[in-house]
């Protein structure tokens, strides 16, 4: 079945650096969808992307979704604490609605 | 808050006890969702409920039996549970199934089978 890879599975940082995070899938996605999840807390839906190429931001994240669709990228300049949690990639399937979900990359951010 | 909302919180439970998991959602939504989240691995999801109808069952075991009275609660029924069942169950609605839209999710319950 459609499988999302995401890496890397860990990733400590100094407060200021920047971060990124990848997903890839070994077959074109309609659509890629981005969560966070605090610790302790619940996934929380960020954005999502459906358009080759495409390239949305917030505020300090930067998301991309690749020519072939077939791989995204989640960038974070400057993290602060307030950016640690986890962040997943998920592939919707529209027959479904089932959410394919990464494995996710666990952000530590040091003061 | 999401509007979705997951009762109880925390859960301890011997394998041969019986429990409901209880989920809400006041969103108006015609979708919901149980997902599991374990302990190093991705989200799984279990079950979806289409308009009270389940319209998915990921290969999952029978002690666990979900309920949908209506498009605003779902409920999961657990019974002689194992200890590999212990994860945080997430509940998650959407206005449809079909598409791509958001799907919201609940805080989830944190289940731990003894």
């Amino acid at each position: 079945g459609q499988q999302v890879m995401q890496i890397p599975q860990y990733q400590h940082v100094q407060e200021g650096e920047d971060f990124t995070t990848y997903c890839n899938s070994s077959t074109t996605l309609s659509n890629i969808q981005w969560y966070k999840q605090r610790p302790g807390g619940h996934p929380v839906f960020l954005i999502q992307l459906v358009k080759s190429g495409e390239v949305k931001k917030q505020k300090r994240l930067t998301f991309q979704f690749g020519e072939a669709k077939k791989n995204s990228s989640l960038h974070i300049t400057a993290t602060q604490t307030t950016d640690v949690g986890t962040y997943f990639c998920a592939w919707r399937d529209g027959n479904t609605g089932k959410l394919i979900f990464g494995q996710g990359t666990t952000l530590q951010v040091k003061p | 808050e999401t509007g979705v909302t997951q009762t109880p919180r925390h859960l301890v439970m011997g394998m041969t006890n019986k429990k409901s998991l209880k989920c809400e959602q006041h969103l108006g939504h015609n979708a919901m969702y149980w997902y599991k989240q374990s302990a190093k691995k991705p989200l799984e999801l279990m079950f979806v409920y289409s308009l009270e109808e389940r319209v998915e069952n990921n290969s999952v075991p029978s002690r666990f039996s979900p309920e949908c009275p209506n498009s605003s609660h779902l409920f999961l029924h657990l019974h002689t549970l194992q200890p590999e069942d212990s994860a945080l169950y997430l509940c998650a609605s959407s206005q449809e199934v079909r598409g791509t839209d958001t799907q919201y999710f609940g805080p989830g319950t944190r289940l731990t089978v003894l």
